[in-house]
């Protein structure tokens, strides 16, 4: 058990609809990143917040949007959904501002989106 | 960023001792050097970092040459269970970005 967790851990929705997926840090990790994992695409980052603020950008399309509350928890908001958003959706943490040249991330367990 | 390049897939038998080469030639002076397991619709799990020379913990080492433009996890007397992705990843001090590449795939067999 890595102490980040995801919720919820399937989701099934419609094209078109919106979802909301959900991260809690380790405790004392300020920095939160979100992956994209399909079969065809592996690992892709896609945003990271520390302590609140957005702190790097990878691949993340227009359609999605996160923030990251004062509590340190996390929220990845999917909108306007497509077959190829079907993905795991994995939330790490750390301790570390930044990429991960100091430290390692602690992953959770990942929320696997169909949709259909 | 310090883009990796590692096998795609390898294989071993239990008990014998594996080596993952990755390299990375545009490596930059500030970097660390990292390496997540990941198993089939799990999240990556960390396994080791290292700056240079030889670093060991109870799971594996890593071992990357005065030039660090290449590194080598080396995991002792593997078991089924170590069967999973094993991803090299070279830090960024400044994009911030995580870069995950293919990964190699290690299958080992009874």
């Amino acid at each position: 058990d890595s102490g980040v967790t995801q919720t919820p851990k399937h989701l099934i929705t419609a094209t078109g609809q919106r979802v909301t997926l959900r991260c809690s840090p380790r405790s004392g990790d300020l920095s939160v990143y979100w992956y994209q994992q399909s079969l065809d695409q592996g690992l892709q980052f896609l945003i990271q917040y520390y302590n609140g603020e957005e702190r790097a950008k990878g691949n993340i399309l227009e359609r999605f949007s996160a923030q990251q509350f004062p509590d340190l928890h996390s929220e990845l908001n999917l909108s306007s959904l497509e077959l190829g958003d079907s993905a795991l959706y994995f939330c790490a943490s750390s301790v570390y501002p930044g990429g991960h040249s100091h430290g390692e991330q602690y992953f959770g367990p990942g929320t696997r989106l169909t949709v259909t | 960023l310090a883009k990796t390049t590692q096998p795609i897939s390898m294989d071993s038998y239990e008990g014998q001792e594996v080596n993952i080469t990755c390299s990375h030639n545009n490596i930059a002076t500030n970097d660390y050097i990292t390496w997540y397991q990941q198993f089939p619709s799990q999240g990556p799990r960390f396994i080791i970092q290292g700056y240079k020379t030889k670093v060991t913990n109870e799971v594996a080492s890593l071992f990357i040459p005065a030039d660090r433009k290449s590194s080598t996890l080396s995991l002792p007397r593997v078991s089924l269970s170590d069967t999973a992705v094993y991803y090299c990843l070279v830090g960024d001090t400044g994009g911030f970005k995580t870069i995950f590449g293919a990964g190699t795939r290690l299958f080992v067999k009874a």
